[in-house]
C-alpha cells in the first residue's frame, strides 16, 4: 500500500522563477493538503483539494496555485520565486475533505526547495 | 502570530527522565492533533483529541486536552532515544493550523 509520495525531493531554483511540485495521495485517498514548513516552524496550510477544486485556502498570495487531477494527484506550482519561499512543501492526503481535523493526515516526506 | 503557542521550544533530556510538552490558544477547537515529525520526514498523527478533559494514552504517551478545548499537553514517561523528534500540535477551526512545535532530544 503506497503511502505519500512526492517529487522531487530537493530543488534548487533562483529567485523569479517557477517550480512545479507533485503529489500522489495515499491509496484510497482523495483529497490533498499541500503545507509549507519554514525551517523552525510548524507547517502553515496552503490549500486543500477535493474534487479536482480548490476547498480551502490559507494566507498565501495568488503566486501559489495548484490543481488535482483525476487520478486525485496534484501539483503545487509557485511563480516569481522569493527567497521567502525556501521551506519544506508538504503534501498530506486524506479521505474527504470533511472537516479539519476530522480525519488523520497522512504526510509525505515533503520536498525541500531552496531559493537564491 | 501563531494561533497555537507551543512550549517549551526546545527539550533536552537524560533516557528514562520524563516530560511535558505545551499547547495552547486563545481559541476554542473543534478538536486538536498531535504529530510527531522526524528529520527528513513529514508529520505522523500520534493522537487526535475531541472532548474537552478528554485524556488518551499510547504506550508511554499521555495526552491531555484542555477543559475549555484552548489547550493541551503531551506527556512521556521514562523517555526513550527512539522519542527524539519534532512534536507538533494542530488544532482544528475552519482548518488545521499548526503551532511552531517543541524539538525533544532524549539523550541515551
Amino acid at each position: 500500500d503506497a503511502g505519500v509520495t512526492q517529487s522531487p525531493t530537493h530543488l534548487i531554483k533562483t529567485r523569479g522563477q517557477q517550480v512545479t511540485l507533485r503529489c500522489s495521495p495515499k491509496s484510497g485517498h482523495d483529497t490533498v493538503s499541500w503545507y509549507q514548513q519554514a525551517l523552525g516552524q510548524g507547517p502553515q496550510f496552503i490549500f486543500q483539494y477535493y474534487e479536482e477544486e480548490e476547498r480551502q485556502r490559507g494566507n498565501f498570495p495568488d503566486r501559489f496555485s495548484g490543481h488535482q487531477f483525476p487520478n486525485y494527484s496534484s501539483e503545487l506550482n509557485v511563480n516569481a520565486l522569493l527567497l521567502g519561499d525556501s521551506a519544506l512543501y508538504l503534501c498530506a492526503s486524506s479521505l474527504g475533505p470533511g472537516g479539519p481535523g476530522t480525519g488523520e493526515l497522512f504526510f509525505g516526506e515533503g520536498s525541500r526547495l531552496t531559493v537564491l | 502570530t501563531q494561533l497555537l503557542e507551543q512550549s517549551p521550544q526546545f527539550l533536552s533530556i537524560q533516557e528514562g527522565e520524563n516530560l511535558t510538552v505545551y499547547c495552547n490558544s486563545s481559541s476554542v477547537f473543534s478538536s486538536l492533533q498531535w504529530y510527531r515529525q522526524e528529520p527528513g520526514e513529514g508529520p505522523v498523527l500520534l493522537v487526535t483529541v475531541v472532548t474537552g478533559g478528554e485524556v488518551k494514552k499510547l504506550k508511554r504517551l499521555t495526552f491531555q486536552f484542555g477543559d475549555a478545548r484552548k489547550d493541551s499537553s503531551l506527556h512521556i514517561t521514562a523517555a526513550q532515544p527512539g522519542d527524539t523528534g519534532l512534536y507538533l500540535c494542530a488544532g482544528a477551526i475552519n482548518k488545521l493550523s499548526f503551532g511552531a512545535g517543541t524539538t525533544v532530544t532524549v539523550r541515551a
